[in-house]
């Protein structure tokens, strides 16, 4: 069984950084892109961006390059988000996805993140 | 690369039907055969019910149906049923390779 199981919420101090995962099992990990899409508060899906663990091919939505890192250590099936230092706009829902094609087949089931001072 | 436009929000009575349409521009939804769509109830994540424009997940009811023309992708949804009342989002892949949501849209069950 295909699953995706990130880690748990989060709250942090405008200014902290975070690293938040994604673990991804029941398949091969290196053979399909993950992305990061933020849920804000109310608010509708974004793609953050995506990568491919077979060789760390990265790309970033335009909104979020230079505001996230995203990574992922194929020797233990999973990617991460990462912030340098967070804002409280930062605060959002966020889901780990596979990509099938051109398409998302599997999401994991959240990591809520909550910036506030 | 600004999202797709998508209507705000769309109502039906059970056993109607409904469409939400997602428009885009040549450099996503009419560009590619790459458009996907999603249910999302509140607190969950959310849904594939449609894929590569007009493709159904196994599982997925076949009142769920896609389609495109030009830059504007279709979802319908058929006999329409309490269960369906959630968010729907709309996805396409993008000239620049990072794929984009459309701003989503409520669907109510009157």
């Amino acid at each position: 069984e295909v699953q995706l199981v990130q880690s748990g919420a989060e709250v942090k101090k405008p200014g902290e950084s975070l690293k938040i995962s994604c673990k991804g099992s029941g398949y091969s990990f290196t053979s399909y892109w993950i992305g990061w899409v933020r849920q804000m508060p109310g608010k509708g899906l974004e793609w953050m961006g995506i990568i491919y663990p077979g060789d760390s091919d990265t790309r970033y939505s335009p909104s979020f390059q230079g505001q996230v890192t995203i990574s992922a250590d194929k020797s233990i099936s999973t990617a991460y988000l990462q912030w340098s230092s967070l804002k409280a706009s930062d605060t959002a829902m966020y889901y780990c996805a596979r990509r099938l094609g051109y398409f998302v087949d599997y999401w994991g089931q959240g990591t809520l993140v909550t910036v506030s001072s | 690369q600004s999202a797709l436009t998508q209507p705000a929000s769309v109502s039906g009575s059970p056993g109607q039907s409904i469409t939400i349409s997602c428009t885009g521009t040549s450099s996503d939804v009419g560009g590619y055969n790459y458009v996907s769509w999603y249910q999302q109830h509140p607190g969950k994540a959310p849904k594939l019910m449609i894929y590569d424009v007009s493709n159904r997940p196994s599982g997925v009811s076949n009142r769920f149906s896609g389609s495109k023309s030009g830059n504007t992708a279709s979802l319908t949804i058929s006999g329409l049923q309490a269960e369906d009342e959630a968010d729907y989002y709309c996805s396409s892949y993008t000239s620049s390779s990072t794929p984009v949501f459309g701003g989503g849209t409520k669907l109510t069950v009157l």
